[in-house]
């Protein structure tokens, strides 16, 4: 199972809104509206953001969203703060009870 | 306060075998299905293993298949992964995560802080 697509490296002004994509195959991303992302501070644990898409969990910002078109699914930041830099992994199912992570994205504020 | 708490690791020779825990509290252990992911040093983040709430089904990556098993003993609401033919590349921290709701399918919302796994060469 290859890891999910993403960019290495995303950058933005405070303020601004940044998106994060992450490419996946008809067998996993294409396949099921299963796809969750993760913010992680350095030295952190994981925290869940989005889930199944685009839903978001009590309690993250609405300033994170979610979304899927084909084979690629979207995080966006909006307003960007200095708290969102971090690294940023989108994960999918990728069935027979399997899952993908995505290769990760560290996402600077300039 | 829902909290999950690996504990475990350590230094390892290549070949050779560890076990793992993870301890949950503050939700109800025996409802949800729950995970294994590790991250390398400076590396990404990769789903190692699954189990279904009931602790009758489970599931491996094939990188671990056949040298890792995964359980749980729900009176103790403990989580487990035996390691064995341990290789340098499963060197990492170990997290523990639980599934956000009813089907296995479903994203991990609760992580634990990582265990360290170090294997020797």
């Amino acid at each position: 199972q290859s890891a999910l697509t993403q960019p290495a490296s995303v950058s933005g002004s405070p303020g601004q809104s940044i998106a994060i994509s992450c490419t996946g195959t008809s067998s996993d991303v294409g396949n099921y509206n299963l796809v969750s992302w993760y913010q992680q501070h350095p030295g952190k644990a994981p925290k869940l953001i989005i889930y199944e898409v685009a839903r978001r969990p009590s309690g993250v910002s609405g300033r994170f969203s979610g979304s899927k078109s084909g084979n690629t699914a979207s995080l966006t930041i909006s307003g960007l703060q200095a708290e969102d830099e971090a690294d940023y992994y989108c994960c999918s199912y990728a069935g027979s009870s399997t899952f993908v992570f995505g290769t990760g994205t560290k996402v600077t504020v300039l | 306060e829902v909290q999950l708490l690996e504990f475990g690791g350590g230094l390892v020779q290549r070949g050779g075998s560890l076990k793992v825990s993870c301890a949950a509290s503050g939700f109800t252990f025996t409802s949800y299905a729950m995970k294994w992911v590790r991250q390398a040093p400076g590396k990404g983040l990769e789903w190692v293993s699954g189990i279904t709430a009931s602790g009758g089904s489970t599931y491996y990556a094939d990188s671990v298949k056949g040298r890792f098993t995964i359980s749980r003993d729900n009176s103790k609401n403990t989580l487990f992964l035996q390691m064995n033919s341990l290789r340098a590349e499963d060197t990492a921290v170990y997290y523990c995560a639980k599934t956000s709701g009813n089907y296995y399918e479903d994203a991990f919302d609760i992580w634990g802080h990582g265990t360290m796994v170090t294997v020797s060469s």
